[in-house]
């Protein structure tokens, strides 16, 4: 059965750093997500892109994050200054048509530390 | 906006007792309800759909409208079965899921 791959799977980094963290979603799907989950807490949407852009985005995707599609395979999320609290697992998740019907794949998750 | 609650945190039965771990939710239009599972920190895997309508695992879900739910039940749990059980409602033109709180389920032996 097809995976959505994600790398690494565990990152440590100083606070006010840059990270960039990793996907590779199933090939023939069109939809991809990025969520994260702050330990205890509940999986909280961040972003969905589609077509090349970014098509919603919560609260929490302030200008430190941002998404690409840089080679038609990978699906990254990038954090431009890291801060403590942005400590969580982030899962990405990718989708054939973004509706129901098809469900949503989640890859294993990436779990970020800042110290 | 929608919402989804979970209203049980945990939730601890014995092996072979019947299982019900409640969702509900708000919205006015119609919905797309998941079941979700996370085993042991692990990924998210998709269990129920309510479009499907399907069995996975000897788990169930009906979506209750007039209730505005969609409770995940099993006759008769298993050890196997004790993991993290998250509802997720989507239905926004791109897929964005919103999460319930997600219940830990422990089946005892």
């Amino acid at each position: 059965e097809p995976e959505v791959t994600q790398t690494p799977s565990h990152q440590v980094t100083q606070m006010g750093q840059e990270v960039i963290l990793r996907c590779v979603p199933i090939s023939n799907h069109l939809y991809f997500y990025w969520y994260r989950q702050i330990l205890g807490q509940k999986v909280e949407f961040l972003v969905s892109f589609y077509n090349n852009e970014i098509s919603e985005k919560s609260e929490i995707f302030d200008d430190q994050f941002s998404v690409e599609r840089p080679d038609g395979s990978n699906f990254t999320l990038k954090i431009r200054s890291t801060k403590l609290e942005d400590s969580a697992m982030y899962f990405c998740a990718s989708s054939e048509a973004g509706r129901g019907f098809y469900g949503y794949t989640f890859g294993s998750g990436t779990r970020l530390t800042v110290v | 906006a929608q919402r989804v609650t979970q209203p049980e945190k945990l939730l601890s039965v014995f092996k072979g007792a019947p299982v019900e771990l409640k969702c509900n939710y708000s919205y006015s239009g119609s919905p797309e309800l998941f079941w979700y599972v996370q085993y042991s920190r692990q990924r998210l895997q998709l269990l129920l759909r309510h479009i499907s309508r399907e069995s996975i695992k000897g788990f169930t879900a009906d979506l209750n409208k007039g209730e505005t739910s969609f409770h995940l039940k099993k006759p008769f749990a298993q050890e196997e079965d004790s993991a993290m059980y998250y509802c997720a409602f989507g239905g926004t033109s791109y897929g964005k899921l919103t999460f319930g709180q997600g219940t830990i389920l422990t089946v005892h032996p």
